[in-house]
């Protein structure tokens, strides 16, 4: 079983939409939890890191659940500039090595 | 300029040869990996370094091997190279301490034929 798994999608939808996705971690220690975002054949970026009480930055709302093992990352308001492939990252406690899911590609179309 | 680069940013090579891609960054951290990406998979980790004299291997080692000869440099070697090294290799950095952030070279596309 992979350590992170994703949906590779791809979600489609309008500018102006709503799309969710979520991405599933199998080590129970995980402790650290982050989305990265990647343009295409382009170096992944840190998007945003996901706390435990649920984090927003601006249009993006990440949520994590610990029973269930999964995070989950909410585009509001979808632009064009958002439609790239996002990267589900875990990492275990106490160890600095980053575990990265295959990514959820998302495209925005006008 | 960028903080971490890689060069070459792209390379073709034949099976057999011997093939050095090379990373440096002016962040200044410590920590310091190198990733190989394929279609439909996640990064994977080929080698990691937490400082010039501690060098550890990755899930993927077989078939590479690593160099930190500063700080600030990092270099990934194929002594052999062959087909299924073909891939996109990025190399990242992180901090001492705090979160586990790393920061991404522009990486290396390299098709072994």
């Amino acid at each position: 079983r992979k350590e992170v798994e994703q949906d590779p999608g791809p979600f489609n939808v309008p500018e102006g939409a709503t799309v969710a996705f979520n991405c599933t971690y199998s080590n129970s220690a995980s402790q650290s939890f982050f989305w990265y975002r990647q343009d295409c054949r382009k170096e992944p970026k840190l998007l945003m890191s996901v706390y435990s009480s649920g984090n927003e930055d601006g249009r993006f709302t990440a949520q994590l659940n610990r029973a269930s093992q999964y995070i989950s990352l909410l585009i509001r308001d979808s632009k064009l500039s958002d439609s790239a492939t996002y990267l589900c990252v875990v990492n275990k406690a106490g160890d600095y090595k980053l575990s990265f899911g295959a990514g959820t590609t998302v495209t925005v179309r006008a | 300029d960028a903080d971490v680069t890689q060069t070459p940013r792209n390379r073709i090579t034949k099976t057999g040869k011997r093939i050095m891609l090379e990373c440096s960054q002016t962040k200044g951290h410590d920590r310091m990996y190198w990733y190989r990406q394929d279609p439909g998979l996640g990064l994977r980790l080929i080698y990691y370094s937490f400082d010039v004299k501690d060098i550890n291997k990755g899930e993927i080692s077989d078939g590479y091997s690593v160099s930190r000869q500063a700080q600030a440099k990092f270099s990934l070697s194929l002594e052999s190279a062959i087909p299924n090294q073909t891939a996109l290799y990025f190399c990242a950095t992180s901090p001492r301490g705090g979160e586990e952030t790393q920061y991404f070279g522009p990486g290396t596309r390299l098709l072994v034929l």
